[in-house]
C-alpha cells in the first residue's frame, strides 16, 4: 500500500533535548513537507523539500532542522532552542510542486514536553 | 504575506439543514484545497480547486472558488452526523519563488446534531 508514514505516534521531549521525527513516503512524490499544529489552530509551514538534498525554510522554522538524502525520506529534528515545542506534527508529500500537486498527510506525531 | 480567513470558525448545525463555510484570502492565486480532519486525525483531501469558476461535489459537500473575489466556498447540504469534523481551506502562493506552499486557514469546527 503506498502512503506516508511518521513514528512515533507519541514522543516526550525532555528540557534540553532534541528529538527527531520520523516521515517516510512510497508514494514516489519529490516533494515533502513539515508542519505544525497546535491545538485548536491550522497549519503552519516548517520546513519543505522539492528535491532531494534540497529544502527551504517555512513561516516557522526556528529551532527546527530536516534533511532530505532520500527522496523517501524527511526527517524533523526538534532542537532545544525551540521553547514551545509541544504540537501535533504533520508531515506531508506531493508528486511535485510545478502543477496543481495535491498534498497528502501522515498521521501525525504528537509531542509533549516532560 | 498571504493571508487566509475562514469563517465561521464554529459551527453547529441540525440534522438535514444546509449551511455554507467562507474562506477568503488577501493575494492572487487560482488553486484552493479543501480538507477535512477528524479528531486527533491527520488532514484528509477533499477538493482541489484550479480555476475561477470550480466547482467540485462529492455527496454532500460542494465546493467553488472565485478567484476574482479572493473567496472559496464549501456548502453542505442536508448535513448529517457524519460530517462532524474540522474542515481547512488553503491556498497555494503562487505569487513568490515559494511556489507549491501552503498556507492554511483557522479550521472550522463543524458539529451536526440530531
Amino acid at each position: 500500500d503506498g502512503g506516508i508514514t511518521q513514528s512515533p505516534k507519541y514522543l516526550f521531549r525532555k528540557e534540553g533535548q532534541n528529538v527527531t521525527l520520523s516521515c517516510e513516503q512510497n508514494l514516489n512524490h519529490d516533494a515533502m513537507y513539515w508542519y505544525r499544529q497546535d491545538p485548536g489552530q491550522g497549519l503552519r509551514l516548517i520546513y519543505y523539500s522539492q528535491i532531494v538534498n534540497d529544502f527551504q525554510k517555512g513561516d516557522i522554522a526556528e529551532g527546527y532542522s530536516v534533511s532530505r538524502e532520500k527522496k523517501e525520506s524527511f526527517p524533523l529534528t526538534v532542537t532545544s532552542a525551540q521553547k514551545n515545542p509541544t504540537a501535533f506534527y504533520l508531515c506531508a508529500s506531493s508528486k511535485g510542486t510545478g502543477g496543481a500537486e495535491t498534498q497528502y498527510f501522515g498521521p501525525g506525531t504528537r509531542l509533549l514536553v516532560l | 504575506e498571504l493571508k487566509v480567513e475562514q469563517n465561521p470558525l464554529f459551527l453547529s448545525m441540525q440534522e438535514g439543514k444546509n449551511y455554507t463555510i467562507y474562506c477568503n484570502y488577501s493575494t492572487t492565486s487560482d488553486r484552493l484545497y479543501w480538507y477535512r480532519q477528524d479528531p486527533g486525525k491527520s488532514l484528509e483531501s477533499l477538493f482541489v480547486l484550479l480555476s475561477n469558476g470550480a466547482v467540485k461535489q462529492e455527496g454532500r459537500l460542494m465546493a467553488s472558488l472565485d478567484t476574482k473575489a479572493r473567496l472559496s466556498t464549501l456548502h453542505i447540504t442536508a448535513a448529517v452526523h457524519d460530517l462532524s469534523a474540522t474542515y481547512f481551506c488553503a491556498v497555494d502562493d503562487r505569487g513568490g519563488t515559494s511556489y507549491g506552499k501552503l498556507t492554511f486557514g483557522q479550521g472550522t469546527i463543524l458539529t451536526v446534531h440530531p
